[in-house]
């Protein structure tokens, strides 16, 4: 298994630009989230999916638009980028089971640099 | 809402010392409460979690009781090693959602 893989691992746009983040799981997981990683901030949650073809907010989603058409997909598109979405990303997913409860897993991050 | 406190850092250790991370949390029922641990350059991994009152996680020496009367979730370690050094990450899951903490870097020197 690969796991959570997501692409790129470093990005540098101007402000205006706009692009998709790449996320993919391949361990048939129905739920995955999207995270930004900021200094002194924790993880804050962007966007996440509880299955193909459903999607909610988090807790700061303005600037940020997902879909999830597939259960192995999840990619984070930045419509418009602002100096203040410069950050880490980090896409997660993860499962709820009778026996193991719930586990996410994390991908290696993409370190997005906005200027 | 659901929120998280963890002590902040960083916090400097030398090896073989005791380790203490300090977590409480607020939240509605009664959440799972994980330890996440980042090292540079990398992901979240998850070190150890609890999902009920009285249970212990434990993982690679590191130990961390779910405590409901103090709504704590504190991380120990009796004797780190250099390797230990990263960010460490309290969280609670709700519902659906997963909160974290501001994490805390640890750094052990030999």
């Amino acid at each position: 298994n690969a796991g959570v893989t997501q692409t790129p691992k470093f990005q540098v746009l101007k402000t205006g630009q706009s692009m998709t983040l790449q996320c993919a799981q391949d361990m048939n997981h129905e739920y995955m989230s999207w995270y930004r990683q900021d200094p002194g901030m924790g993880l804050r949650l962007i966007h996440y999916s509880v299955g193909a073809g459903i999607t909610d907010q988090g807790e700061v989603p303005n600037g940020y638009n997902v879909s999830r058409s597939t259960t192995e997909d999840f990619p984070l598109r930045l419509l418009s980028a602002a100096p203040s979405q410069t950050s880490v990303y980090f896409c997660a997913s993860s499962y709820q089971s009778q026996g193991q409860g719930y586990e996410q897993y994390f991908g290696p991050g993409t370190r997005l640099t906005v200027t | 809402g659901d929120s998280v406190t963890q002590m902040e850092g960083p916090v400097t250790l030398s090896e073989e010392a005791f380790l203490t991370i300090n977590c409480t949390y607020t939240a509605t029922g009664y959440p799972s409460l994980f330890w996440y641990v980042q090292y540079p350059g990398e992901g979240l991994q998850l070190l150890l979690k609890a999902t009920k009152a009285d249970d212990k996680g434990s993982n690679k020496g590191f130990e961390a009781t779910y405590r409901k009367e103090t709504t704590s979730f504190h991380l120990e370690k009796g004797s780190v090693q250099v390797s230990d050094s990263a960010v460490y990450f309290c969280a609670s899951k709700g519902y659906q959602k997963v909160t974290f903490g501001t994490g805390t870097k640890l750094q052990v020197i030999p």
